[in-house]
């Protein structure tokens, strides 16, 4: 298996624009989660998804954020507008369940507002 | 979740044994202990977790105090590859993911 899936691995736009991560999750998998990770805040919880369900998005941090899972083997993850304190490595993961013993993390993507 | 408590830095010479401390003195009975490692520039990676007993795996040892309020993660050997952030995570009992802390950055030393 190739693992979880992200892409792309770098973004670079600038204020204003919107910006679409995306996410293979591995195969077989029901549980899709997003985090986000910044030297100040660490490694945050955005949104978890369980059968394509989004379950808790509470860590979304405005409006501006939106995840999407149409299938169950794609997710997206979109900023619009971006805004430069957006700046972060996006991370997605999968597990068998939400409280599935392992996590799978995909590679991050590195995403710069400017 | 059971609030966790690790060290925010340590150092290990190479091929001895890193023994990376977490204190969980709030855990529930049924909670498990996980933790996790995160190497430079790559997502975190699942390394081993336990309930009340002692654990050991291809990568390292799970040793949990009897009353569970506190735990220990042994590399046997440790290797410049270890040098990473190693997080111990205490989820709540159910359907609940995980959630990470700051971890502990342990740097092996040539």
């Amino acid at each position: 298996d190739a693992g979880v899936i992200q892409s792309p691995r770098h973004e670079v736009t600038e204020m204003g624009q919107e910006v679409t991560l995306r996410c293979k999750p591995i195969s077989g998998h029901n549980s899709l989660f997003w985090y986000r990770q910044t030297m100040m805040r660490g490694l945050e919880l955005l949104i978890y998804f369980n059968n394509n369900v989004p379950i808790d998005d509470s860590g979304m941090p405005e409006d501006r954020f939106s995840a999407k899972m149409p299938n169950a083997s794609f997710s997206t993850l979109k900023i619009q507008p971006s805004e430069p304190r957006d700046s972060a490595v996006y991370f997605c993961a999968s597990s068998l369940s939400i409280a599935g013993v392992e996590q799978f993390f995909g590679p991050g993507t590195r995403l710069t507002v400017l | 979740d059971a609030k966790t408590t690790q060290p925010p830095s340590m150092d290990c010479a190479e091929g001895r044994a890193a023994n990376l401390p977490c204190n969980h003195s709030t855990i529930s009975g049924n909670e498990y202990v996980y933790w996790y490692r995160q190497i430079h520039s790559q997502g975190p990676q699942y390394i081993i977790h336990g309930l009340k007993n002692n654990e050991t795996n291809e990568m390292a040892s799970l040793i949990i105090t009897e009353d569970r309020k506190s735990s220990t993660l042994i590399l046997p050997h440790a290797t410049l590859r270890d040098t990473a952030v190693y997080y111990c995570i205490a989820p709540s009992s159910g359907n609940t993911p995980l959630v990470f802390g700051k971890g502990t950055r342990l740097s092996v030393i040539a």
